[in-house]
């Protein structure tokens, strides 16, 4: 059965401070990993997909990476409006199998 | 600009009645999904679908229903409502069709609570 794992389950960081969210998985045949961003009471929002080791997607602050165990979504200088839950989720066959979200909260 | 969009926003209903809850995308995906999410679980795929007459089970589907009737729409139905199914509920849509990139794309959600 396909695994995602995301970590940590809460992130609070300081606007400026660069961090890292770590999404681990196990899937037969990967197929993809995506990244979504959600916002309280709103629908989760795409980002990036990844399809092989060593790829790396980058948007503004946000750059994603991948390896064949694990994704990391990496945060340069943040700011509040990078506060979110972000969703890991892999593809395999027919579905999307999501983590659970780390909750990204930035200071000002 | 197309978009996918969920009615009602808030629905508050009673254990055993039936409710449905609606989806309607204007991408012309052929693919259509629904998911509830809940603390602590995630994201759980309820049912899905790769066309019109095209229906599948997900991994939490039972006491859950759908039908595709045309390409637009995906309705959602309890059959029966339980507590259980108080969650928020979201439908995405995707176009395998179009290459590699299986890109979900997601409404705003539905809260749903059974008392």
């Amino acid at each position: 059965e396909d695994q995602v794992t995301q970590s940590p389950e809460a992130l609070r960081l300081q606007e400026g401070e660069s961090s890292s969210l770590n999404c681990s998985y196990t899937v037969s045949g990967l197929r993809g990993l995506f990244w979504y961003r959600q916002d309280p009471g709103k629908g989760p929002e795409f980002l990036f997909t990844l399809y092989s080791a060593g790829e790396e997607k980058e948007k503004e602050r946000l750059k994603a990476t991948l390896t064949k165990k694990e994704s990391f979504l990496h945060i340069t200088a943040p700011k509040p409006e990078d506060s979110a839950t972000y969703l890991c989720a892999v593809f395999n066959d027919y579905k999307l199998s999501f983590g659970a979200g780390t909750t990204v909260t930035v200071r000002a | 600009d197309a978009e996918i969009t969920q009615s009602p926003r808030h629905k508050i209903t009673e254990t055993g009645r039936q409710v449905t809850l609606a989806c309607h995308q204007t991408w012309n995906h052929n693919n259509m999904f629904w998911y509830r999410q809940d603390l602590g679980h995630g994201l759980r795929l309820i049912h899905y679908s790769y066309g019109v007459q095209d229906t599948n089970k997900g991994e939490v589907s039972d006491g859950y229903s759908v039908s595709r009737s045309n390409t637009e729409d995906l309705p959602l139905t309890l059959e029966s409502a339980a507590s259980s199914q108080t969650s928020v509920y979201f439908c995405a849509s995707s176009d395998l069709t179009s290459g590699r990139t299986d890109t979900q794309y997601f409404g705003p959600g539905t809260r749903l609570t059974v008392l």
